[in-house]
C-alpha cells in the first residue's frame, strides 16, 4: 500500500517571504500521479498543484511550484511571495495510475501559518 | 462554479444514535468518496462509489455504511455512533479518467457525546 508523509505538522513564514513544505511518499509503481490540495480554515479543500509522475519537468502554478524528485520520491511545495490567504492546512495526496477509480492517499498535513 | 454540498456543518449526537451525513453534487460525477479527517492523520478514506448504487470500501470501512441511489447524491452512514467517531466528515467527487480532479464539500463536523 502507498504512503504519503508529511513530516512537518507546522510551518511559519513571513508574508512575501518563500516557504518549501515537504512531503515523501513510499510506492513501488512507477506511474502516479501527485497533488497538494489546500484546506483554508472553515472553508473547502482545493486543488493547489498536480505532477504527473511520467513527466520530468516540474509543475507550476503562478506562485507555487513543486520540486518532484522521483527516485527519491520526494514532492515538495514551495510558496513564493507568500501572502495572508496562503494560511491554511496543505495536503499532499498521492495517486496510482493504474486505475482510474483509484483513490488518494493523504499526507497528515502541515498548517501553515503566514505572519504579516 | 462546481459544487459539493454537504447537508450539514456541524452535528451533535449521542453514543448509539444513527447518524446520516448527506452530499449532493451537481457535476454529473461518477466518482464519489468520504472521507474522515482526524488531526495528524490527514484523510482517511471510509468508502467511495464509482456509479449508482456501486460501494467499494476504502481504508477504514468500519463501523459505516452508505448509500448511492442517484448519481448525484452520496449517504454516508453511521448505524450505531460511537465516541471515536468523533470527527470531520469530507465528501468530494470526481469525474472518470486518470486525471479527474477532486472537488471538496465543506465538511461536516461530528461530535459524538
Amino acid at each position: 500500500a502507498q504512503t504519503v508523509t508529511q513530516s512537518q505538522p507546522e510551518m511559519s513564514v513571513q508574508e512575501a517571504e518563500t516557504v518549501t513544505l515537504s512531503c515523501t511518499y513510499d510506492t513501488s509503481e512507477s506511474d502516479y500521479y501527485l497533488f497538494w490540495y489546500k484546506q483554508p480554515p472553515s472553508r473547502q479543500m482545493i486543488l493547489v498543484i498536480r505532477q504527473e509522475a511520467y513527466k520530468q519537468q516540474n509543475a507550476t502554478e503562478n506562485r507555487f511550484s513543486v520540486n518532484f524528485q522521483k527516485a527519491a520520491k520526494s514532492f515538495s511545495l514551495k510558496i513564493s511571495d507568500s501572502q495572508l490567504g496562503d494560511a491554511a492546512m496543505y495536503f499532499c495526496a498521492y495517486r496510482s495510475a493504474r486505475n482510474a477509480g483509484n483513490m488518494l492517499t493523504f499526507g497528515g498535513g502541515t498548517r501553515l501559518m503566514v505572519k504579516p | 462554479d462546481v459544487k459539493v454540498t454537504q447537508s450539514s456543518r456541524y452535528l451533535v449526537k449521542r453514543t448509539g444514535e444513527k447518524v446520516f451525513l448527506e452530499c449532493v453534487q451537481d457535476m454529473d460525477h461518477e466518482n464519489m468518496f468520504w472521507y474522515r479527517q482526524d488531526p495528524g492523520l490527514g484523510l482517511r478514506l471510509i468508502y467511495f462509489s464509482y456509479d449508482v448504487k456501486m460501494k467499494e470500501k476504502g481504508d477504514i470501512p468500519e463501523g459505516y455504511s452508505v448509500s448511492r441511489e442517484k448519481k448525484e447524491r452520496f449517504s454516508l452512514i453511521l448505524e450505531s455512533a460511537s465516541t471515536n467517531q468523533t470527527s470531520m466528515y469530507l465528501c468530494a467527487s470526481r469525474s472518470g479518467g486518470f486525471t479527474g480532479e477532486l472537488f471538496f464539500g465543506e465538511g461536516s463536523r461530528l461530535t459524538v457525546l
